[in-house]
C-alpha cells in the first residue's frame, strides 16, 4: 500500500545532541513537509521541498535542517540549536506543491528530552 | 496572515446523535480541508472543497463550504464510537512565491459516548 513512513515513533534527545527523524513516501509526490505540533496550537511549519534537491524553509527554521535527496525521502534534523523540541512531528506529502492539492500525513515522531 | 477558528473546541456526544463542527476564517477560503487526527497519530485527510456553496460528504460525515467562502461546516449524521477523534480545518494561503501553505485550525475534539 501506498503512504508515508515516520520512524522512529518515539525519540529522545540529550541534550546537546542532534537527533534525525526519517520520513518516507511510496506515493510518487513531488512535494513534502514537516510539521511540528504541539499542545493548545496549531500545526506549524517548519520546512518544505516542492522538488528534489530544492527546499524552503516554513514558519519555524529556525534549529532544524533538512535534505532532499531522493524524491521519496525527506529527513528533518533537529539540532542542539533548537532550545525546545519537545513536540510531535508530522510529515506529509502532497502530489505537486501548489493550492488545492491534499497533503497526506505520516503517523508523526514524538520527541522527548531526557 | 490568514487564521482558522474552529467551534467547539471539544464536544461529547451520545452515540447516535447528529453534531456540527464549524471552521471559520478570517479570509476568504480557497481551498479547505478537513482532516481526522486519533491522538498520538497522523492526519487522516477527509475532504476538500473548493467553491462556495460546495457539499461533499463520506459514509455518514458531510461537509460544506458556504457561499461568501469564509466558513465551513462538518457535520456528522448518528455519531459513532469510531467518529471520535480531533478533527481539523486547513486552509490554502497563497505567497507571493506561488507556494501553497496550508493554515491548521487548532482542532476540534469529539467524544462519543456509547
Amino acid at each position: 500500500d501506498g503512504g508515508i513512513t515516520q520512524s522512529p515513533k518515539y525519540l529522545f534527545r540529550k541534550e546537546g545532541q542532534n537527533v534525525t527523524l526519517s520520513c518516507e513516501q511510496n506515493l510518487n509526490h513531488d512535494a513534502m513537509y514537516w510539521y511540528r505540533q504541539d499542545p493548545g496550537q496549531g500545526l506549524r511549519l517548519i520546512y518544505y521541498s516542492q522538488i528534489v534537491n530544492d527546499f524552503q524553509k516554513g514558519d519555524i527554521a529556525e534549529g532544524y535542517s533538512v535534505s532532499r535527496e531522493k524524491k521519496e525521502s525527506f529527513p528533518l534534523t533537529v539540532t542542539s540549536a533548537q532550545k525546545n523540541p519537545t513536540a510531535f512531528y508530522l510529515c506529509a506529502s502532497s502530489m505537486f506543491g501548489g493550492s488545492n492539492q491534499p497533503q497526506h500525513f505520516g503517523d508523526g515522531t514524538r520527541l522527548s528530552i531526557l | 496572515s490568514q487564521e482558522l477558528e474552529q467551534s467547539p473546541q471539544s464536544l461529547i456526544v451520545q452515540e447516535g446523535k447528529n453534531l456540527t463542527i464549524n471552521c471559520t476564517s478570517s479570509k476568504t477560503l480557497y481551498g479547505l480541508y478537513w482532516y481526522k487526527q486519533k491522538y498520538g497519530e497522523g492526519l487522516i485527510f477527509l475532504m476538500m472543497l473548493q467553491k462556495g456553496g460546495e457539499e461533499k460528504s463520506h459514509e455518514k460525515i458531510t461537509a460544506k463550504l458556504d457561499e461568501k467562502k469564509q466558513q465551513s461546516s462538518l457535520h456528522i449524521t448518528a455519531s459513532q464510537p469510531s467518529h471520535a477523534g480531533i478533527y481539523l480545518c486547513g486552509a490554502d494561503t497563497m505567497n507571493s512565491g506561488g507556494y501553497q501553505k496550508v493554515t491548521f485550525g487548532i482542532g476540534t475534539k469529539l467524544q462519543v459516548i456509547p
